[in-house]
């Protein structure tokens, strides 16, 4: 089955403690993306990754970190999470070039910082 | 860089009436257009997309929504909604070139709540 998926689904955690969702895909997807999504605002994308060790910097990269060092992975580092990082964060992935553009979605993990 | 603007954040109707949901976009170069759907305590849906030809395109579960190049909109539609199409929708633009290809551009999204 096609799928992104997200590691963990739920996390609580406490100010400074650096921890990594990760993300994985089995679509063979050159595009993968993460965003955050907080009341009123939408969907925000934080970094994404056009294909293996190529990455920049989305529209709220502040206090994120990734890597692709495989096609199919793109994890999400908070090397020191603050509270005001607390939010739904979603992994995406589409095919880069020729393609429908379809962005397939993660289930979304859901983070708290206290 | 390209944007969108979705006019409602929240949208109640009633069971069986009609809806729309707005959305407009704005860009310097030819986009792909979008809609997500979220229902509650699940992650985004494909909903329809528009990417050529015909300006109308409609979903599996009777929504449509209409390129109208010149307004830069991609209004969404529904002529009679069920309770179990409450949920949020984002409308998103993607450039066909340049710099931002691939990059999905989202809207605040709509709340749509359907009452009995």
């Amino acid at each position: 089955e096609a799928q992104v998926t997200q590691n963990p689904r739920y996390l609580i955690t406490v100010t400074g403690k650096k921890l990594t969702v990760t993300c994985s895909q089995n679509m063979n997807h050159e595009y993968m993306s993460w965003y955050r999504q907080d009341p009123g605002l939408g969907l925000r994308q934080i970094y994404y990754s056009m294909n293996v060790e190529v990455t920049d910097k989305g529209d709220v990269p502040e206090g994120y970190k990734v890597s692709r060092k495989e096609k199919r992975n793109f994890p999400l580092i908070l090397e020191s999470p603050s509270p005001n990082q607390t939010s739904l964060y979603f992994c995406a992935s589409s095919f880069a070039q020729g393609g429908t553009y379809e962005q397939y979605f993660g289930p979304g993990t859901r983070l708290t910082v206290t | 860089a390209q944007s969108v603007t979705q006019l409602d954040s929240q949208v109640p109707v009633f069971e069986e009436a009609p809806v729309e949901l707005r959305c407009n976009y704005s860009s310097s170069v030819s986009v792909y257009l979008f809609w997500y759907v979220q229902y509650p305590n699940q992650g985004l849906q494909l909903l329809l997309k528009y990417l050529s030809g015909s300006t109308l395109v409609e979903s599996i579960n009777g929504f449509e929504a209409e390129f109208n190049k010149s307004q830069t909109s991609f209004h969404l539609r529904k002529p009679s909604v069920h309770i179990s199409d409450t949920a949020e929708y984002f409308c998103a633009v993607i450039a066909d070139r340049g710099s931002t290809l691939g990059r999905l551009y989202f809207g605040r999204g709509t709340q749509l709540t359907v009452w009995p």
